[in-house]
């Protein structure tokens, strides 16, 4: 099982350009998050998804939007990029469980530059 | 709302030296989980421990060991006879019912661990 994967691992874009970044999991969880890690801050939830075809928004939701048009498949677009955003972004998943709150796994980050 | 917080931004040690990691946490609710990651020089996330609010009984993992005191609303970690593979940033993170479902975490800003020779 390759567990929780991320592309593109690194991406520069200029101010003002598009992309998205494509996060895959194999371990058939219902839950997917999108977070966003800057020096000394941690790690904040941009938007997550509590199955396929539902997204809600996060922490710092600004600036993003998701898709899960697949269960396997979380979608992280940023439509006009800005230099704020220059961040490393980590993709996450869990499995649903009635009454206990599972641990997420990771992705490897994807790293963004937005000059 | 649910809050968690590492006061120790940064801890050098030599190695086989013990080092306990802080970790506090507010929240409303009565029921709610505690984790720890782990995030080496390679830059991904490893999962550690998960905890839940009924359970306070102390866990050893090897090295490692959690002290869970509800009482202080805290959660440390200790390493035991620390090495230098230990060199790691580690996160302290809180889920609980109001975060609105879907098991999110709240995460602590981080504790960066330096362990020397």
């Amino acid at each position: 099982n390759a567990g929780v994967t991320q592309t593109p691992k690194f991406r520069v874009l200029k101010t003002g350009q598009s992309m998205t970044l494509l996060c895959a999991q194999d371990m058939n969880h219902e839950y997917m998050y999108w977070y966003r890690q800057d020096p000394g801050m941690g790690l904040r939830l941009i938007h997550y998804s509590v199955g396929e075809g539902t997204t809600a928004k996060g922490e710092v939701p600004d600036g993003y939007n998701v898709s899960r048009l697949k269960k396997q498949n979380f979608l992280l677009g940023l439509e006009s990029a800005a230099p704020s955003q220059t961040s490393v972004y980590f993709c996450a998943s869990s499995y649903r469980d009635r009454d206990i709150y599972n641990e997420q796994f990771f992705g490897p980050g994807t790293r963004l530059t937005v000059l | 709302a649910q809050k968690v917080t590492q006061a120790q931004t940064e801890i050098s040690v030599v190695e086989k030296e013990d080092v306990t990691l802080d970790c506090v946490y507010e929240t409303r609710d009565t029921t709610y989980y505690l984790f720890w990651y782990k995030q080496p020089p390679s830059g991904e996330l490893v999962f550690l421990i998960r905890r839940n609010s009924f359970d306070e009984q102390n866990e050893i993992s090897g090295r490692y060991s959690w002290n869970f005191q509800k009482s202080t609303s805290s959660f440390n970690f200790t390493i035991t006879a620390s090495q230098v593979v230990d060199s790691a940033v580690y996160f302290c993170a809180l889920s609980d019912s109001f975060t609105g479902g879907g098991n999110k975490l709240t995460f602590g800003t981080g504790t960066q661990l330096k362990v020397e020779l």
